[in-house]
This record gives C-alpha cells, structure tokens and sequence, in this order.
C-alpha cells in the first residue's frame, strides 16, 4: 500500500521568507505531483515530476524530485501573501488511482 | 479551455436521504475518476471508470455506486447519506494517452444534516 507523507502539516510564515514542504513516499515509482487548494476549492495542478532528478518553477515555487531517496519537495522563495494555502503531494497506485499526502496548510503572514 | 464540470456545486441533504452527483468530463476524455474530501482532509480515491467500464475502486461505501453513460458523463449516487459523507466530492477526467494528467472539477459540496 502507497504511503505519502508531508511535513510540516502546518506552516505559518512571514512574507519574504523562503521555506521548503517535504513529500516523503514508499515505493520507487517515478511520477509525483503537486496541487495546491483554496479553501473551498478545487485542486490546483501545479507541477508534474516525470523522473529522477526532474526540477521545475514557476514564479515563487520550485519543486524537485529524487526517486532514489523517496523525496519530493517544494521550495518557496520570498514568500508573499498570495501563496497562502493548502499545499499536496500525491502519487499513482496503479494506472489510476491518486494518493495524497495529508496536505501542508501554509499561511503567510504580512 | 474546457474543463470538468460538476453538479450541482452545493447539495444539501438529511440523513438517510439519497443524493446523485453529476460529472461532464473534459470534451475527449474516456475516463472519469471521484474522490472525496473530508473537512481538513486529503482527498480520497472513490472509484474510476474508463470506456463506461469500472477500472478502479476505492474506499467507496457499499451505500454508493457510479456509472459512467455512453457520452462519458458520470453519476455518483448515494443512498442512506449518513452525517459523515458530508464532504467535498470532486471528479476529474484524463484521457488514456495522457492517463498520468488528471484535470480536477470544481466539486459538489455536500452537506447531510
């Protein structure tokens, strides 16, 4: 059975800060995703990691992806209001199914 | 772009009601998948459907079934909703050449009192 695992589950930061989210997980399969959600809201896709070593950004956020360690993460440089909540890793089992991690809420504080 | 669409976006119910969640997947899309959120929780695979066939199950409750109709739309109906399947319930659509992107919908936000 798949296991992702995020810390911090929560994050509270001030505005210009840069920090990193941690997506740890059990098997050795490449492919790994990051989503973020408004509250309320749907799932934001924000980066697919196709294989090892595979890095890509956009705008504030970097993520990376090291298959031999079973790590993922996601870097936020100067951080700004606007980047404010809920962050996802998630992973196939099987073809089909998604599994997430449990979610980092990250709130930036002025 | 066209994207998922679902509804209706709020639903409110009593329990042991029955509720029926609509999905219209992105125009070209074989397979359609429901998850479940729960307040403060990660979302939850339910089931998947690809070619109007079942391709996938999930944690989905005996109380629940979907189908997925020859225009690919889908349907995920509930019966005897108890307080707990009050969630957020989204479906998303791939199509099987690109089957490792999944487009999320903008979910039914179900409540059971």
């Amino acid at each position: 059975e798949l296991k992702v695992e995020q810390n911090p589950l929560f994050l509270s930061m001030q505005e210009g800060k840069n920090y990193t989210i941690y997506c740890n997980y059990s098997t050795t399969s490449d492919r790994l995703y990051w989503y973020r959600q408004d509250p309320g809201k749907s799932l934001e896709s924000l980066f697919v990691l196709l294989s090892n070593g595979a890095v890509k950004q956009e705008g504030r956020l970097m993520a990376s992806l090291d298959t031999k360690a079973r790590l993922s993460t996601l870097h936020i440089t100067a951080a700004v209001h606007d980047l404010s909540a809920t962050y996802f890793c998630a992973k196939f089992q099987g073809a089909q199914k998604l599994v997430f991690g449990q979610g980092t809420r990250l709130t930036i504080n002025p | 772009a066209a994207g998922v669409i679902q509804s209706p976006r709020h639903l409110i119910k009593e329990k042991r009601e029955t509720a029926t969640l609509k999905c219209y997947p992105i125009p070209r899309h074989d397979t359609v998948y429901w998850y479940q959120q729960g307040p403060g929780q990660d979302p939850q695979f339910l089931i998947s459907f690809y070619e109007k066939m079942q391709s996938d199950k999930g944690s989905i409750p005996d109380r629940f079934s979907a189908q997925q109709f020859s225009d690919y739309h889908s349907e995920l109906n509930m019966s005897s909703l108890e307080l707990g399947d009050s969630a957020l319930y989204f479906c998303a659509s791939s199509t099987r050449q690109v089957s490792y992107e999944q487009y999320f919908g903008p979910g039914t936000r179900l409540t059971v009192t």
